[in-house]
């Protein structure tokens, strides 16, 4: 069965301290994997897509990397307010209507 | 461009009593998806929609129920309310194509007492 494992479930870092978000997942043929922020009390926001192993994506603090069986998120020099919830998910070619999600990393950045 | 809309944020509701939620996509976007979220399931996938047909579907029981309308707008409905489904239910709309991520809106809270 297609599944996602995150972790750790959450961290804590100091302002400038770096560090690495894992997603794990198993999948029959993936088409896409993405990551998504989400603040409390607001719905996940879309950060990045990445489709084959090797492939990199960049925005500001954050590069996602990912592999044939895991995707990592590193945040580099994090800031307080990239405190948040980070969400991996994954769709698969044969069901690319469903996502599945993973239960989330949950950051702590304190200054 | 404005964003994925749902209403109401919050609802109240008692057990056995039924409710529906309702979602506006993102302008251009045809398939709309459901997501229950809770702090113990994550995202729990409900079901999907393009052109007013359910293309997908998760594992929830029959109670939990959705349309879309010919304007893409969507609505989910779940009867005979349980204290367990308490939760945020979030609705994402997607361009369809390869290069399409879920746009999620800020979800409707219910509270089930």
């Amino acid at each position: 069965e297609d599944q996602v494992t995150q972790s750790p479930e959450a961290l804590r870092l100091q302002e400038g301290e770096s560090s690495s978000l894992n997603c794990s997942y198993t999948v029959s043929g993936l088409r896409g994997l993405f990551w998504y922020r989400q603040d409390p009390g607001k719905g996940p926001e879309f950060l990045f897509t990445l489709y084959s192993a090797g492939e990199e994506k960049e925005k500001e603090r954050l590069k996602a990397t990912l592999t044939k069986k895991e995707s990592f998120l590193h945040i580099t020099a994090p800031k307080p307010e990239d405190s948040a919830t980070y969400l991996c998910a994954v769709q698969a070619l044969n069901n690319f209507n469903k996502f599945y999600f993973g239960s989330g990393t949950k950051l702590n950045v304190k200054p | 461009k404005a964003g994925v809309t749902q209403t109401p944020r919050y609802l109240i509701k008692t057990r056995g009593q039924q409710v529906t939620l309702s979602c506006s996509p993102i302008s251009g976007h045809r398939s709309v998806s459901w997501y229950q979220q809770t702090p113990g399931q994550g995202l729990q996938f409900l079901f999907e929609y393009f052109s007013e047909t359910q293309r997908n579907k998760g594992n929830f029981p029959g109670r939990f129920s959705g349309r879309q309308f010919s304007n893409s707008r969507s609505e989910m409905n779940v009867s005979t309310l349980e204290l367990g489904d308490s939760a945020l239910y979030l609705c994402a709309s997607s361009l369809e194509g390869n290069d399409s991520p879920l746009h999620f809106g800020n979800g409707t809270r219910l509270t089930v007492t």
